[in-house]
């Protein structure tokens, strides 16, 4: 089975630097997806980024990238120039190529200091 | 980009009685449907797949004559919790796929607090 771990329950990054949340994930499959998801309070989940497990180069998203690393099964995210409107928790998932469904870490809250 | 509505927002209920959750594409037609279950402070917990059509797929430990799902057409899955207990509260997120800049992507309603009392 499929899992994903964050190990950062909580993070903080003070405003305008840059901030890297960890994550890892075990699969024997060779097509699958990852993503980042942002929960803000509000509780929408609201995608980040995503990363094609076939593709070497790493995926970015303006002032958001990631560093994947398929060899070791690591995927981070890093935000640069954080802002207020950051906050919230993150979560690290994993999609299969096979299904649409998608396992969810448990999450890093991440708080930016002004 | 595609919207998914979820409803109602917020409900309590009474414990005993039973509470229907209902998800809908607003715009776009979903094949496939999910619907999962999170606990404060946790992550989101897949409970269900629900295809249009045919018979939801239960996750393991997922009691299915508790939690009925139906997805009678592409746009509309919902959720039934059947004689609801105060461990039943919790927050319903449900999410649909569909194309999105010839990706499926799974697009996230805006969730569901259930309180049994």
């Amino acid at each position: 089975a499929q899992t994903v771990t964050q190990s950062q329950p909580e993070m903080s990054v003070q405003e305008a630097e840059t901030v890297t949340l960890s994550c890892t994930y075990d699969t024997s499959e060779s097509d699958y997806y990852l993503f980042w998801y942002k929960q803000p309070p509000s509780r929408q989940m609201i995608l980040v980024i995503r990363q094609e497990a076939y593709k070497q180069q790493n995926a970015t998203e303006n002032r958001f990238s990631v560093n994947f690393q398929k060899a070791a099964k690591s995927f981070s995210l890093k935000i640069s120039d954080s802002q207020l409107g950051d906050a919230a928790m993150y979560f690290c998932a994993y999609r299969s190529g096979r299904d649409d469904k998608i396992i969810f870490g448990k999450g890093t809250r991440l708080h930016i200091l002004p | 980009g595609a919207v998914v509505s979820q409803h109602p927002s917020r409900v309590i209920c009474k414990s005993g009685t039973s509470v229907k959750i209902e998800c809908r594409s607003l715009d776009f037609q979903a094949t496939t449907m999910f619907w999962y279950r999170q606990f404060p402070k946790q992550s989101l917990m897949l409970m269900a797949t629900s295809n249009e059509g045919s018979k939801a797929t239960y996750e393991q430990g997922v009691e299915k004559d508790k939690f009925l799902i139906n997805h009678a057409s592409l746009t509309l899955s919902t959720l039934t919790v059947t004689s609801a207990h105060p461990e039943d509260s919790s927050f319903y997120i449900c999410s649909a796929s569909g194309l999105a800049g010839g990706w499926n992507e799974q697009f996230f309603g805006p969730g569901t607090r259930l309180t049994v009392l």
